[in-house]
Order: structure tokens, then sequence, then C-alpha cells
């Protein structure tokens, strides 16, 4: 596909699991976000990677969040005995460039994940 | 800390009218203003942006006025359509940082 694909785009989950979530970024971007959107908090930065570069992780909220990219492509967004809390939706995006003024974001449908 | 503070958190405009949303930022280093549309179950996309040496952009029925002075910037949709209908968010950002910071978004409903 064109776009940033994410999967799952739902999972329920009992509270103390892990869940994996993953994005597909569009072919040549080379930066890939991680956003969390929560009913009535708007859009809250968790992690971003660019290229090579390390990953600028200032926006996970825990040590129960982690990320990571292989090969520059495909990242996987785990986080680890789920809370109540984490329910959201998990939006991915991607851009060409990663030079925030200058790059448009694309943003995938998100996955929307529910802790029971 | 919030750093972009958008308003109202939902607004209903009739058919025909004009839809003006709101934003103020607090950090002066700032120069880059993107607004997203997001549709129900979609992601978000990008609507419009502006820079800080232009006062207004517009593209379409969409216009954004930035007041550099004041540190806010507007979305002023003109001939609000239903499929205008959606969450829209402001976003602002500076050089050589990667994220966007969002406002908290709006509901916009058109009624026809």
């Amino acid at each position: 596909g064109a776009g940033v694909s994410q999967s799952p785009s739902n999972k329920v989950t009992e509270k103390g699991k892990d869940v994996e979530l993953r994005c597909d970024p569009i072919s040549g971007h080379t930066a890939l976000y991680w956003y969390r959107q929560s009913l009535g908090q708007g859009l809250e930065f968790l992690i971003y990677f660019q290229g090579n570069s390390a990953p600028d992780k200032s926006g996970l909220p825990s040590d129960r969040f982690s990320a990571e990219r292989t090969g520059g492509s495909v990242s996987t967004l785990t986080i680890q005995r789920t809370q109540q809390e984490d329910s959201a939706v998990y939006l991915c995006a991607s851009s060409y460039t990663g030079t925030m003024n200058t790059g448009e974001l694309f943003f995938g449908e998100g996955s929307r994940l529910t802790v029971l | 800390q919030q750093q972009v503070k958008q308003s109202p958190q939902s607004l209903i405009v009739q058919k025909g009218g004009i839809s003006i949303i709101n934003c103020a930022y607090e950090n002066t280093a700032f120069d880059y203003f993107p607004w997203y549309q997001q549709f129900p179950g979609k992601g978000p996309a990008l609507l419009i942006a502006i820079r800080p040496d232009v006062s207004e952009k517009k593209e379409g029925r969409f216009t954004i006025s930035f007041n550099k002075s004041a540190k806010q910037f507007s979305l002023h949709i003109m001939d609000s359509q239903p499929g205008d209908s959606a969450t829209y968010f402001c976003a602002a950002s500076r050089s050589g940082y990667s994220t966007l910071t969002f406002g908290k978004g709006t509901m916009l409903l058109v009624s026809p």
C-alpha cells in the first residue's frame, strides 16, 4: 500500500499483559514517529526514529513502553504489563525528512488499545 | 506543560457559516505551524501550514491567520460544509527539532 500501515487495528487485552503494535511506514520515509491519542488529550508524542540515529525517547511515559525500528523500516511499539490508563489509540506517522519545519507527517489509521 | 493551547474544544456551525479555531503557543522558538484534520477512524492529515514570515495563508476555503507578537494563530473555514465535520488539531515545532507539539483538538460539526 501507499500509506502508513498499522496493525492490529484493534487490540483488547487484560491488565498486566504485554502488547506489541506494528507500524510499516511509507517506503523511502526516513523518519518514523509514534503518538498516543487519548480522549480529550490530543496527540501525545511518544518516540521518534530518524535513520540510524539514536531514537528520541523523551515522550515515553514510563519504562513499560519501548519501541524499536528494524532495518530502518518497520517499527514495533511494545507496552509491558499493560494498565487501564494505557487504553488509547496509538498512531504511527512517517515523513521523508526529519526536519519538522519542512516535513509533512503521514499518519496511519492507528491501533486502538483497550485494557480491561 | 501545555505548549500549544487550542480552543474551543468543540464547535457547531451551520452550513455556509465561518468556523474559527484558535491556538496559542508559548515557545517563541516555534517556527512552523501546521493544522491537521482528522475524520473518525482515520489518522490526522495535513490540511494547511504557515511559517512566521507571513501573517496569513489561504488555500481554498481554509485560511491560517498568524499573529507573532501575540503568539497566536487561527484556522478559518469559510463557507463551512457538512463534509468539513472532523477534529482539527493545531501544532507547532521549531527548526532542527523532530517533534510536533499538538493542541488538544477541536471537534467541528457543520450542521446541514
